[in-house]
């Protein structure tokens, strides 16, 4: 049974810092990985998708990568802003198009 | 990108009474959708495919009789709680899946997902 971990659970740093976020998976037979941005009481807005033979994405200020091997993802958020403030979940696409889903990492961005 | 819209965005309903929740793909067609809960603070849980023209398939542990699915067409998908109890509120988020390219490319499009609170 595929299981998606992210670490750390919350985080809070200051305005202009680099981060990283940290998505690992059980099973490395994947289809590709998707990273999601959630904001209160709203629905999923798609980041980036990397798809299985892929090292890599990028999109503005946000760098995903991905290592199926080991099963891990990391997503990098270059100078962050009080605008990132946001639950950020990871999900793998395994067969029937399914999607499975992290716990999320909620991110706070101090001005 | 794609569209995927949920009507209502939020209810209230009293428990023992039946609520209905649609979900449309406005600018694709989609011959499947994925139904989610999401309780507060937790990921989302994949309760069901909603299949067009097809019955709908149930993750372990979903009751397909309180949660009936109907995909009426190529656009639209629709979820009923019925007999609802206070434990069923919660958040919940339909999706649909692109379907150019091949497996590795398919992409997730999300509704914006229902409050339902059942009092």
């Amino acid at each position: 049974k595929q299981e998606v971990t992210q670490i750390p659970a919350a985080l809070s740093v200051p305005e202009g810092e680099n981060l990283v976020l940290n998505c690992s998976f059980t099973d490395s037979a994947i289809y590709n990985l998707q990273w999601f941005r959630q904001d209160p009481g709203k629905g999923l807005t798609s980041l980036l998708l990397i798809q299985s033979s892929q090292r890599e994405q990028t999109s503005g200020r946000l760098n995903a990568s991905l290592d199926k091997s080991s099963g891990r993802s990391t997503l990098y958020i270059a100078a962050s802003q009080p605008g990132d403030s946001a639950t950020y979940l990871c999900a793998v696409l395994r067969g029937a198009q399914k999607l499975v889903f992290g716990q999320g990492t909620r991110l706070t961005i101090n001005p | 990108g794609a569209v995927v819209s949920q009507h209502p965005s939020r209810v209230i309903c009293k428990s023992g009474t039946s609520v209905k929740i649609e979900c449309r793909s406005l600018d694709f067609q989609a011959t499947t959708m994925f139904w989610y809960r999401q309780f507060p603070k937790q990921s989302l849980m994949l309760m069901a495919t909603s299949n067009e023209g097809s019955k709908a398939t149930y993750e372990q542990g979903v009751e397909k009789d309180k949660f009936l699915i109907n995909h009426a067409s190529l656009t639209l998908s629709t979820l009923t709680v019925t007999s609802a109890h206070p434990e069923d509120s919660s958040f919940y988020i339909c999706s649909a899946p692109s379907t150019s390219g091949g497996t590795s490319s398919y992409e997730q499009y999300f509704g914006p997902g229902t409050r339902l609170t059942v009092t």
